[in-house]
């Protein structure tokens, strides 16, 4: 079955510090692949796809086929970084979407 | 726009009871959805509609009914609220129906069956 794979519930680091939120996956086809991001007492929102191969916010996102993983990268994390982070994937010619369990990223100062 | 609105903010049931919970979005979106938010399970696809009359099914759709009767809205029915059914409730469109259109939340409706 596809899932989604968030190993870390919680990933605290200190501003200025990378991050790395990892995402997992399993499909067996060519997947389509975002994260979305959960501010405090704000909508969930997407934060970037990996298609686009863009950077938002400082983050980026790079597909690994070899070792099905899809993980968030920042080079020096901001306080306003602090949120929860989903990554979810689309089964390709479907409408479904497969949301990971989520990561909550705490930027101390 | 107001985007996607969702009423009620927040709703207590008792066990048997049936409600709906509304989902409005007003950016003329082809695609709408339903998701449930449960501690350590992060969101899971209940139904889904690709257009006005089109509904399907998600990874959790019993217990759950949907219709699309118009572009904009897309209720979510609890025919007979049971108490594993206390979750947030997470209704988002996007335009079209391709993979790599944004989804567009609405801000969750928290719901509580005792």
């Amino acid at each position: 079955a596809q899932r989604v794979t968030q190993p870390e519930k919680l990933l605290s680091v200190f501003k200025g510090a990378p991050v790395e939120l990892k995402c997992n996956y399993s499909y067996s086809g060519s997947p389509e692949l975002f994260w979305y991001v959960q501010y405090s007492r704000q909508r969930l929102q997407l934060l970037l796809r990996h298609i686009s191969r863009e950077s938002i916010k400082g983050f980026t996102a790079d597909l690994n086929k070899g070792e099905t993983s899809f993980h968030l990268k920042k080079p020096f994390a901001q306080e306003e970084d602090s949120a929860m982070y989903y990554c979810a994937l689309r089964e390709a010619g479907t409408y479904k979407y497969i949301f990971g369990t989520g990561t909550r990223l705490k930027v101390l100062a | 726009n107001a985007g996607v609105t969702q009423t009620p903010k927040f709703q207590v049931l008792k066990t048997g009871q049936s409600m709906t919970l509304q989902c409005a979005q007003d950016m003329n979106h082809e695609y709408m959805s339903w998701y449930r938010q449960d501690p350590g399970m992060g969101l899971r696809l209940i139904h889904y509609s690709v257009g006005a009359g089109i509904t399907d099914q998600g990874e959790v759709p019993n217990g759950y009914n949907v219709s699309r009767s118009t572009t904009e809205d897309f209720p979510l029915r609890l025919l007979s609220a049971a108490p594993s059914q206390t979750s947030v409730y997470f209704c988002a469109s996007s335009y079209g129906t391709g993979g790599w259109n944004e989804q567009f939340f609405g801000p969750g409706t928290r719901l509580t069956v005792l």
